[in-house]
């Protein structure tokens, strides 16, 4: 079974440029979430999907970040204009629902490493 | 609030046991986690508790959870190389699925 697909792995940009990140899901993943790692600390909630439906979105910085997840697949997260300080691993995870019985496992991706010169 | 709280390091030698330990401060968590994120990849669930139990055990490792104390610890045992890792813990509480993330505890296994 693939697991979570995050792209580029690697991105170098200079300040006020826009970037874009990508994420596939586990396929029949419902819920899925954009986790921002900073270097040294553990991942923080972004935004979080079920299906479509953004339900967690209160850690988006919502003048610069925006995400979507059309068809409630695929999603991308965009920031425009890139800051010196957005730069982090940006984090894809998915799981199959909402609080499942077992106590909802994330799987992650290997992360997008953003570089803002 | 939720705060999930690590120490930064720990080191120990081959074959040794090793003990990350963590606080959180979340009352009504529901369940707690252990995660190991190796460089350059992401977070891989280990293991995870129950929050009305008091202890888990899965091969070489053993959670325990001190609710009252609001206490999680990981302990590995036999602990080898292949363990070198960043561990986070995580807990969720209140509805939904929202996992808050600990700081990371960076474990290096020296021979």
């Amino acid at each position: 079974e693939a697991g979570v697909v995050q792209s580029p792995r690697y991105k170098i940009i200079e300040k006020k440029q826009p970037v874009a990140f990508w994420c596939n899901p586990i396929s029949g993943h419902n819920t899925l979430y954009w986790y921002l790692q900073n270097l040294g600390q553990g991942p923080e909630l972004l935004i979080r999907y079920e299906n479509e439906e953004a339900v967690d979105d209160s850690q988006l910085p919502k003048d610069r970040f925006s995400a979507e997840r059309l068809k409630g697949v695929d999603s991308t997260l965009k920031i425009q204009p890139a800051e010196l300080g957005d730069s982090a691993v940006y984090l894809c995870a998915s799981s199959s629902g909402p609080g499942q019985g077992a106590g909802g496992e994330l799987f992650f991706g290997e992360g997008s490493r953003l570089t803002v010169l | 609030g939720e705060d999930v709280e690590q120490s930064l390091f720990l080191s120990v030698r081959e074959g040794d046991s090793s003990v990350i330990n963590c606080t959180y401060t979340d009352s009504s968590s529901t369940y707690l986690y252990w995660y190991k994120q190796e460089p350059g990849a992401g977070l891989q669930l280990l293991t995870y508790i129950f929050s009305n139990m008091d202890m888990k055990q899965d091969q070489r490792l053993t959670v325990l959870l001190n609710k009252k104390d609001k206490h999680l610890s990981l302990r590995i045992a036999d602990t080898q190389t292949g363990d070198s890792a960043i561990y986070f813990c995580a807990e969720k509480a209140g509805g939904g699925n929202k996992l808050t993330f600990g700081t990371g505890t960076q474990l290096k296994v020296e021979l």
